[in-house]
């Protein structure tokens, strides 16, 4: 059985800290990851993918990738309160590529 | 626009009735999916079709029946409704197998 498992939190981080938001997956063969938020009442939107071992940044985000330890987190600079949603990370896995999501970590940014 | 839709975003019923949800994509996308997040957002696969045909399914009761009438939509169409189906179902669509999905905008589904 795929697992994909996160801390369900709530995490509060103060406005302008940075957001730390973690995930592990059992399947070692799984080969893309995903970090998705959802706020509340909507769909989910994917906000990072990585494939690769290291980090991968976009803006005020980064995907880090660690296949050996079988961990994939997220780091949020200058956290805002509009950042406050739930956190989901998926993983890819298997000949079908089938997304496994963890249950979400929920982010409160305190103003 | 361009995306995935739903219909109806809301759906409230009594146990044991029939309903259907209604999902279309216009983004040329190749696979489409049904998702069920259940109350503490725990997000799980129900079914995946590539080009029509299916490809994931996963462990659902088989009052749970997807049709594919063709590659951009996806309906589902549930019987004898129960407690335990509400939830909320997202539909979701990807260029192929495996990418990422870009999700609808859920169906909030209740049964009394």
């Amino acid at each position: 059985q795929k697992e994909v498992e996160q801390n369900s939190g709530p995490l509060s981080v103060p406005e302008g800290a940075i957001a730390s938001l973690n995930c592990t997956y059992s399947d070692r063969g799984s080969q893309s990851f995903f970090w998705y938020r959802q706020y509340s009442g909507k769909s989910p939107e994917l906000i990072m993918s990585i494939y690769s071992n290291g980090d991968k940044e976009d803006g005020r985000f980064t995907a880090q990738l660690n296949k050996a330890s079988q961990y994939v987190s997220l780091l949020i600079r200058d956290s805002q309160p509009s950042d406050s949603a739930t956190y989901l990370c998926a993983v890819s896995s298997g000949s079908a590529r089938q997304l496994t999501f963890g249950s979400g970590t929920q982010l409160t940014v305190l103003p | 626009d361009t995306a995935v839709s739903q219909t109806p975003k809301y759906l409230v019923t009594q146990m044991g009735n029939d309903k259907s949800i209604k999902c279309e994509q216009n983004l040329g996308h190749d696979t489409m999916y049904w998702y069920k997040q259940d109350s503490k957002k725990f997000l799980k696969i129900m079914f995946s079709y590539n080009n029509k045909e299916l490809i994931i399914n996963e462990t659902v009761p088989n009052r749970f029946s997807p049709k594919s009438p063709d590659k951009a939509h996806l309906n589902l169409h549930i019987n004898s409704l129960e407690l335990g189906d509400s939830a909320v179902y997202f539909c979701a669509s990807s260029p192929s197998n495996g990418a990422n999905p870009f999700f609808g905008p859920g169906t909030r589904l209740l049964v009394l």
